[in-house]
């Protein structure tokens, strides 16, 4: 079955310790996002990226991290710099069908990040 | 500054009845619109999607009509069920955007009631 994984789906960690959070593809997909999502605030975006090796800034980066070292893969690390960091976050990925076209966003389950 | 905004943050409608969600833009550029469904602690999942060379798409009980005049589409369902319960998001694209990224409201969290 194609999709998106995100492991694991809840995740608690102390105050100040870093943690990362995984995304996986195998639907050969070129772009991957991160999201978060806090209540009334809809889903705001992290980072992304439409290539290998290539990353941008999305509205809300600061204190957070993002590798795109192969393809099918994008990991989050949410640094102890990271001031609110509890949400529930959200990685999509799209297909690049080139310039002119419009590509729909899939979605992975989430992860519930819990900081205490 | 919010490009795409729902700005009703609930509705309720019984069950049969018909659901509308409203969402208005800023940005004249968009020109591709689209409708996910979320329900809690899951993904959003692809519902339907308009091009703004047309001011209706229709995919079985959902229907979305555009209004570029007024930078304004809407979510209709019809007729309403409790399983659409769920938060809905709208979002807007440009079209030689590539995979550059969606912009989304905020939601509407919709409830259906039996």
């Amino acid at each position: 079955d194609g999709g998106i994984t995100q492991s694991p789906k809840y995740l608690f960690r102390k105050e100040g310790q870093n943690v990362t959070l995984s995304c996986e593809q195998n639907l050969n997909h070129d772009a991957m996002y991160w999201y978060r999502q806090d209540p009334g605030q809809g889903l705001r975006l992290i980072y992304y990226s439409q290539i290998v090796n290539d990353f941008q800034k999305g509205d809300i980066a600061e204190g957070y991290s993002v590798s795109r070292e192969k393809k099918e893969s994008f990991p989050l690390t949410v640094t102890s710099a990271q001031k609110n960091p509890t949400a529930f976050y959200l990685c999509a990925s799209t297909r690049d069908r080139g310039l002119g076209t419009h590509n729909e966003q899939f979605f992975g389950p989430g992860t519930r990040l819990t900081v205490l | 500054d919010q490009q795409v905004k729902q700005n009703s943050p609930s509705l309720s409608v019984q069950e049969g009845r018909i659901s509308i969600l409203n969402c208005d833009y800023t940005n004249s550029m968009f020109d591709y619109f689209l409708w996910y469904k979320k329900y809690p602690a899951e993904g959003p999942t692809f519902l339907i999607s308009i091009s703004s060379i047309k001011d209706k798409n229709e995919d079985g009980r959902f229907t979305v009509f555009l209004n570029k005049s007024a930078k304004h589409l809407s979510l209709h369902i019809v007729p309403s069920q409790p399983g659409d319960s769920a938060v809905y998001f709208c979002a807007a694209s440009f079209y030689n955007s590539g995979n550059t990224p969606l912009v989304f409201g905020k939601g509407t969290r919709l409830s259906v009631i039996a």
